[in-house]
């Protein structure tokens, strides 16, 4: 059971690159989401989804795309990178959208220069 | 404005005691409270969720309070280790969805031998 698997774990990117973050959880879990965490703020949310076909925006979606084709995966896709972006991304899981402990992924440490 | 505070900043223990950590927060309405661990490099662990109506809530070695009437939480360490040495996230949920979570920035915990 490998939980939250998410790849990379580092990537350095250049201004106006894109690049997709690829999330796959194998306990079933209906919620995900993605979160970023940067130096001296608590964690950001940044999209996430409720099931299969269903995503919706969080605290700072901009620059950021997500899509939910499986119950399994949850790739975040940068469309045009800045150096605003840099930090480390978490995606979560949990069973359902309410009262359930999330489980994270062990991160992707994101450097755009 | 919805806010979780915590103390200290960071915190030095040497192996076998305790310590406790506090969060304040301004967050209405309210769900939840979580803790959660972190270690350097990888992702948050759940190590409780308590609810309105529990006061105190414990994991091991870990014990969390809290005080809906003050806005207040602690986590006790009782016989620290030295793989206690980690950040520990006070979060905050506004309602009872998962996506209405306000992340505390975190305690570091340093335990020497």
């Amino acid at each position: 059971n490998a939980g939250v698997t998410q790849t990379p774990k580092f990537q350095v990117l250049k201004t106006g690159q894109s690049m997709t973050l690829q999330c796959a959880q194998d306990m079933n879990h209906e919620y995900m989401s993605w979160y970023r965490q940067d130096p001296g703020m608590g964690l950001r949310l940044i999209h996430y989804s409720v099931g299969a076909g269903i995503t919706d925006q969080g605290e700072v979606p901009n620059g950021y795309n997500v899509s939910r084709s499986t119950t399994e995966d949850f790739p975040l896709r940068l469309l045009s990178a800045a150096p605003s972006q840099t930090s480390v991304y978490f995606c979560a899981s949990s069973y359902t959208q309410a009262n359930s402990p999330l489980h994270f992924g062990n991160g992707t440490r994101l450097t755009v220069t | 404005k919805n806010q979780v505070e915590q103390s200290p900043q960071s915190l030095i223990i040497l192996e076998g005691k305790n310590c406790t950590l506090q969060c304040n927060y301004t967050v209405s309405p309210f769900s939840n409270l979580r803790w959660y661990k972190q270690d350097t490099g990888r992702g948050p662990v759940s190590l409780t969720i308590m609810t309105f109506s529990e006061n105190t809530k414990s994991n091991g070695r870990y014990t969390a309070t809290l005080d809906a009437d003050t806005k207040q939480s602690s986590l006790h360490i009782t016989a620290s280790q030295l793989s206690d040495s980690a950040s520990y996230i006070c979060v905050v949920s506004r309602s009872y969805n998962t996506d209405k979570l306000i992340f505390g920035t975190g305690t570091r915990l340093q335990v020497f031998p």
